[in-house]
């Protein structure tokens, strides 16, 4: 149980696109996840908690408007990079909290976003 | 900002050796986790200790939590070639009621066959 999904796994795009990023807590609802940014050999920086209904809670310097996130439903929850430039390149985790195991956070398995 | 210091930071035995990480923190914690990422993967949740414990088994994994010196270790016995990958330590933070962890800059095991 407590299985975390993340689509795509890889994806490639040009500088000034939009890149969407999902991620799904497969048997579980999941009223917070979280959403992390890893840069090579370097530990997971939180970016923001994304709520259920409610907006996202951002960390200090992460642009909110670049970032967009969206919880719609307990199952998803969606990262929006948009007019990603090459800096944004990243690994992209997110993890989700189970009602079952509140202290526990589930982590997809991540995306790997580079932008040309 | 980044909470945990591991160490070390690269650690490398040979197959069937034990593997000790260490990890400090600066604030007050309630539960303390290790997670292990294989390379270009997601993290795996290993174990996880409270504050008011001291010791915690889970298989061939063994943490201690020391909360006077705020510091844990994971010991891993017998290290197999399969146990090779990042290990981090991530302590909770509840600010304003909303859980967040905070990760240690992790330890890079390498275990040789």
């Amino acid at each position: 149980g407590a299985v975390v999904s993340q689509h795509p796994s890889r994806v490639i795009c040009k500088s000034g696109t939009s890149v969407k990023i999902e991620c799904r807590s497969l048997d579980f609802q999941a009223t917070t996840m979280f959403w992390y940014r890893q840069f090579p050999k370097q530990s997971l920086m939180l970016m923001a908690t994304s709520n259920e209904g409610s907006k996202a809670t951002y960390e200090q310097g992460v642009e909110k408007d670049k970032f967009l996130i969206n919880h719609a439903s307990l199952t998803l929850s969606t990262l929006t990079v948009t007019s990603a430039h090459p800096e944004d390149s990243s690994f992209y985790i997110c993890s989700a909290l189970s009602g079952g195991a509140p202290d526990t956070q589930y982590f997809g398995p991540g995306t790997r976003l580079t932008v040309l | 900002s980044q909470q945990g210091e591991e160490d070390p930071q690269a650690l490398s035995i040979q197959e069937g050796e034990n593997a000790t990480m260490n990890c400090s923190y600066k604030t007050s914690i309630n539960n303390l986790q290790w997670y292990r990422q294989n390379s270009g993967r997601g993290l795996v949740h290993l174990i996880l200790i409270r504050s008011n414990e001291r010791e915690k088994h889970s298989g061939r994994l063994r943490v201690t939590l020391d909360t006077s010196k705020k510091s844990s270790s994971l010991l891993i016995t017998a290290s197999r070639a399969a146990d090779t990958a990042s290990y981090f330590c991530a302590t909770d933070v509840y600010p304003q009621g909303a859980q967040k962890l905070v990760f240690g800059q992790g330890t890079r095991l390498t275990i040789n066959p």
